[in-house]
């Protein structure tokens, strides 16, 4: 069965730190990869995504991720976090198949000091 | 954009009743899940839905029974609730852009005393 770990269960940061979050899956075949994002008391909110092509992916609020296949990995990277960063972020997986639901990690309480 | 709603936003109910949470969609999206969110788990799958009246069990469906008889319109009920089934209820929509990205509704509360 798949399935996501999250390295960090809670990161504090002061602002203008960098950021990176870990996420690893376990899942041999082709996969989807997500960050979702959940503020205070609000929904779960996309970040970025990865299908298919350029590693690299870039998302909303100067987040980018990269899926690293030899290393099951798709880490969360942020080079300067900001006050309105503090929030729960998740990475969830899913198979390349039609209708599959989402596989999510234990999600990661980023807070951040001004 | 997608539009997702979910009835009631907040309920508090007591041990042994039976609940319904409702979540409608607008734009006749195929593919449909319910997710409980609970602290040091995440989202975990409860129920999914690939079309009217198809459903299928997720990973912790234990106690909750859904239906789906319009494809706007996937209903989540515990039959006797319980204190354990007290989460945040998510209901998603799958966007169906070929990687399964999923939108998720506001969430519904549900206390059980």
């Amino acid at each position: 069965a798949q399935s996501v770990s999250q390295h960090n269960h809670h990161v504090i940061l002061s602002e203008a730190a960098s950021l990176e979050l870990g996420c690893n899956y376990s899942y041999g075949g082709t996969v989807n990869l997500f960050w979702y994002v959940q503020y205070p008391g609000q929904h779960l909110q996309l970040l970025l995504k990865y299908f298919s092509g350029d590693p690299l992916v870039k998302g909303i609020k100067g987040f980018e991720a990269e899926f690293i296949k030899s290393k099951f990995s798709f880490n969360l990277r942020k080079p300067s976090v900001q006050w309105s960063d503090t929030a729960e972020y998740f990475c969830a997986v899913t198979i390349n198949q039609a209708g599959t639901a989402l596989i999510f990690g234990k999600g990661t309480t980023l807070s951040v000091s001004s | 954009d997608a539009g997702i709603t979910q009835s009631p936003r907040h309920k508090v109910t007591e041990t042994g009743t039976p609940v319904t949470l409702r979540c409608h969609q607008t734009e006749n999206h195929r593919y449909m899940y319910w997710y409980r969110q609970d602290p040091g788990h995440g989202l975990r799958l409860i129920h999914y839905s690939y079309g009217v009246k198809d459903t299928d069990k997720g990973e912790v469906s234990d106690g909750y029974s859904v239906s789906r008889s319009k494809t706007e319109d996937f209903l989540l009920t515990l039959e006797s609730a319980t204190s354990s089934q007290t989460s945040v209820y998510f209901c998603a929509i799958n966007l169906e852009d070929g990687g399964n990205e999923q939108f998720f509704g506001p969430g519904t509360r549900l206390t059980v005393l």
